[in-house]
């Protein structure tokens, strides 16, 4: 089967950096693929990765090793505004998005 | 210009009732998709489109009726909804669904009450 695994929830304090992982068992690959959501909203696109490594965008990083099935989003200097939740994806062979159930994301102040 | 546009935000509607949801992306995409969100919980993917038609529905009950009427355009029919139905319902798209680098881009989404 297909399975996406990543923590239920996390806490960070505000100016801190956070990494949420993801690990992954999928039918093919073919690119694994971050969003966040604030509650009640749609999920907006982060980041995408299909070769190994760290993918840098401003405050938020994704890497991604494809032998071990794993990936991290990194949040550096943590805003109240980062308080959502992440949710990871990956593109099987059928190139459909498989969903894992999301980790969401506290910031204190 | 990466915007998906989903009418209306908020519906709530009877079990006899029929109703539709419309989505609009003028990003020149070929792919759209319906996906239906409880809270708490991922996105399912309901129903996929590439260059106008239905390439996957993913065994969704026949209450729920997809229309792609052009390029820009993605329906969903409503008609008979059981209260479990309540959900958000995303529109989303992309390039044209086949290409392993795209992106797909959400709209606001459709809060949904069957009563």
């Amino acid at each position: 089967g297909q399975n996406i695994d990543q923590p239920t929830e996390m806490t960070a304090t505000e100016g801190a950096i956070v990494q949420i992982n993801c690990t992954y068992q999928t039918s093919g690959f073919n690119g694994l693929f971050w969003y966040q959501q604030h509650a009640g909203e749609a999920p907006t696109f982060l980041s995408y990765n299909v070769l190994d490594g760290l993918e840098e965008k401003g405050r938020f990083s994704s890497f991604l090793s494809r032998s071990k099935g794993y990936s991290y989003l990194l949040l550096k200097e943590l805003q109240m505004k980062d308080s959502a939740s992440y949710l990871c994806a990956v593109r099987d062979s059928n190139y459909q998005l498989i969903w894992g159930a999301g980790t969401k994301l506290i910031i204190k102040p | 210009d990466t915007e998906v546009t989903q009418t209306p935000k908020h519906l709530v509607m009877g079990m006899t009732n029929k109703k539709s949801l419309k989505c609009e992306q003028h990003m020149g995409h070929r792919a759209m998709y319906w996906y239906k969100q409880k809270a708490k919980k991922p996105p399912e993917l309901m129903f996929v489109y590439s260059y106008e038609k239905l390439s996957i529905n993913e065994s969704v009950p026949s209450r729920f009726s997809p229309e792609c009427p052009n390029s820009s355009l993605l329906n969903l029919h409503l008609h008979a909804l059981q209260p479990e139905d309540s959900a958000l319902y995303l529109c989303a798209s992309s390039q044209d669904g086949l290409g392993t680098q795209e992106t797909q881009y959400f709209g606001p989404g459709t809060r949904l009450l069957v009563l």
